[in-house]
């Protein structure tokens, strides 16, 4: 079965509002990563977490290694934070990713 | 800034055809790495490399290959392209914490 699990598949906020992506893992992961694509098809590189929380402006990431899940919250969404997001998991040493789904995140105005 | 770039950025290839998608890296980086994303799903690994002159397949590799002439080059080759291949294929590299992506490769097979 699927290794990372990624809720909701599709979000839709009112400008500045929030809410939380959440990826849950099947098995103990090393660290995490948080992707947004943009609507030019870009991946940008979010957050890395191998424990505890980051934040960056408007957004903020946890990851629990032991209760194996991490979040994304975004508050104030603006307009341009529409895309979708992605969160990969880092299992081994070769530091492969196994990537959520993906949350399709629409903001409007 | 870390810098990935991928050619071409789209591309229509017929049934049975070969195709070689590029991409070239400056970030000095040993790992990088091909995925595909399909549409309602999350990146795929197809091949990737820690050094040059040396691939190792992903969870995908059937029906690809992939060349690692260099540091900074990694191509992803498709023999016989099949209409299931169609796909936006990203190429990365890493350093401990990050990825960085490349703009992506729109591939469309006919």
């Amino acid at each position: 079965g699927d290794q990372v699990e990624q809720s909701p598949s599709a979000l839709s906020l009112h400008e500045g509002t929030g809410s939380a992506l959440r990826c849950n893992f099947t098995t103990t992961m090393r660290a995490v990563q948080w992707f947004r694509k943009n609507s030019r098809g870009s991946l940008i590189n979010l957050f890395y977490l191998a424990s505890g929380t980051k934040e960056n402006g408007r957004l903020k990431s946890a990851f629990d290694s032991k209760e194996r899940y991490s979040t994304l919250h975004i508050r104030d969404a603006q307009l341009e934070d529409s895309g979708t997001y992605f969160c990969a998991a880092e299992m081994d040493s070769n530091y492969q990713l196994i990537w959520g789904s993906g949350t399709k995140l629409i903001i409007k105005p | 800034e870390a810098a990935v770039t991928q050619s071409p950025r789209s591309k229509v290839a017929v049934t049975g055809g070969k195709v070689t998608l590029s991409c070239h890296q400056t970030n000095n980086h040993d790992y990088m790495y091909w995925y595909r994303q399909d549409t309602g799903h999350g990146l795929r690994l197809i091949h990737y490399s820690y050094v040059a002159d040396s691939t190792e397949k992903g969870d995908i590799p059937d029906g690809y290959k992939a060349s690692r002439p260099s540091q900074e080059n990694f191509s992803l080759i498709l023999e016989l392209a099949s209409l299931s291949q169609t796909a936006v294929y990203f190429c990365a590299s890493r350093t401990r914490y990050e990825q960085y992506f490349g703009p992506g490769t729109r591939l469309t097979v006919l």
